[in-house]
């Protein structure tokens, strides 16, 4: 099994929609989480940190299951602008370096 | 720009030749990472840096290549004989980690490299 997982897509979704993307952890000792954002042929960029409580920023909603080790992103209200690559990140702090999933694509089609 | 840094953005050269990047992280962050992603995937981890002690190295990092961080703050990444699977982008990071807190990590644009 990978250490981390995500369905890569593509998810194409309407202006407006709302959309969520799942991904997997193996390592239950896992300790931070993070999504990052990748625009076509960029560098990834952090779009937010995951906490054990959720966080929002915005359109987007970070939600953290320990139990069932995936982390979770939520978009709502969609924009052209949101379409990238969403990259999960996960920190196994024993091994002092962070695993990259394969990332989602994400187009928002007018 | 206080960024991290790259250099060159692009490198094209011929099988069999050494390439040489360069990394300039953030100015006060003591950890750096090098990372290489290819088509379709995400960026894996090949090596990192706390200061200038380089502290682990992946398995996918070969004899062939080497890293070096002389002095805690640029590094620079050797690729030996390149061969056309070593085609991909050189992503470096840096990130600040005190103890106990979350770490993130900021990247540059990358290196681009193409073995033909």
């Amino acid at each position: 099994r990978k250490e981390v997982e995500q369905d890569p897509g593509p998810f194409n979704v309407p202006e407006g929609a709302t959309v969520a993307f799942n991904c997997t952890y193996s390592n239950s000792a896992s300790q931070s989480f993070f999504w990052y954002r990748q625009d076509c042929r960029k560098e990834p960029k952090l779009l937010m940190s995951v906490y054990s409580s959720g966080n929002e920023d915005g359109r987007f909603t970070a939600q953290l299951n320990r139990a069932s080790q995936y982390i979770s992103l939520l978009i709502r209200d969609s924009k052209l602008s949101d379409s990238a690559t969403y990259l999960c990140v996960v920190n196994s702090g024993g091994y002092q370096k962070v695993t990259f999933g394969t990332g989602t694509k994400l187009q928002v089609i007018p | 720009d206080t960024g991290v840094s790259q250099d060159p953005r692009h490198k094209i050269t011929k099988r069999g030749q050494n390439v040489t990047f360069r990394c300039d992280p953030i100015s006060e962050h003591n950890r750096l990472y090098w990372y290489r992603q290819t088509l379709g995937q995400g960026p894996e981890f090949l090596t990192y840096f706390q200061n200038e002690a380089q502290l682990e190295k992946s398995r996918l990092l070969s004899d062939r290549f080497s890293a070096e961080r002389p002095k805690g703050s640029f590094s620079t990444l050797e690729i030996q004989r390149t061969e056309q699977g070593d085609s991909a982008m050189y992503l470096c990071a840096s990130s600040l980690v005190p103890s106990g807190s979350w770490e993130t990590q900021y990247f540059g644009p990358g290196t681009r490299l193409l073995v033909l």
